[in-house]
């Protein structure tokens, strides 16, 4: 089946810095990827619809100044957590979309565990 | 909105006894629903879905069947193993092949474990 993949796969930053998560379709072109964010016990909550060659569309209540997103090409979408703080330590997870004669399905990357110190 | 309600866990069960994991959904129109595996530290896996009402997934053994009348998507296995100790998420997707297809509402998750 189709690949996602997401670098790093962890990834421990100081308080106040930046931290870039990449999300790339290994074996097809994705117009529309999407970012989940995951806390501890708990289930994965929309953040964001990354659209190829068009800013992305947040969901109530993600603040996007803080969490910056990219889709410059069909195949690779990126996350920014800009000024990151320890409440931002979280899994995040990225989704691509598949269509294929007339169905489609959503592949995901395998995450990434950011950790702010 | 759309959501996603699971049976709340933690699961634990013995080997080869039978798994059912509730799943019921809120939606409008005709949404595709899903199951998702997660084992620890790793991403999400596509266990099954099903894109319309009556439809039954299945995949290594597990199978769910979407039932509009009740709104429901359960799990079940008929004999569980060790290895399908893992995290299992349902969740649904609002239109089967249209472009926010993927754009996923997930429950709250079912942690499943399965002792020797």
């Amino acid at each position: 089946g189709a690949v996602v993949s997401q670098h790093p796969s962890w990834v421990i930053c100081k308080s106040g810095t930046s931290v870039k998560i990449e999300c790339r379709s290994l074996d097809f072109q994705a117009t529309t990827m999407f970012w989940y964010r995951q806390f501890p016990k708990q289930s994965l909550m929309l953040m964001a619809t990354s659209n190829e060659g068009s800013k992305a569309t947040y969901e109530q209540g993600v603040e996007k100044d803080k969490f910056l997103i990219n889709h410059a090409s069909l195949t690779l979408s990126t996350l920014t957590v800009t000024s990151a703080h320890p409440e931002d330590s979280s899994f995040y997870i990225c989704s691509a979309t598949l269509f294929y004669r007339g169905a489609s399905e959503a592949f995901f990357g395998q995450g990434t565990r950011l950790t702010v110190v | 909105g759309n959501s996603v309600t699971q049976m709340e866990g933690p699961v634990t069960l013995s080997e080869e006894a039978f798994l059912t994991i509730n799943c019921t959904y809120t939606a409008t129109g005709y949404p595709s629903l899903f199951w998702y595996v997660q084992y620890p530290g790793e991403g999400l896996q596509l266990l099954l879905k099903a894109t319309k009402a009556d439809d039954k997934g299945s995949n290594k053994g597990f199978e769910a069947t979407y039932r509009k009348e009740t709104t429901s998507f359960h799990l079940e296995k008929g004999s569980v193993q060790v290895s399908d100790s893992a995290v299992y998420f349902c969740a649904l997707s609002p239109v089967a092949g249209g472009t926010s297809y993927g754009k996923l509402t997930f429950g709250q998750g079912t942690i499943l474990t399965v002792h020797p």
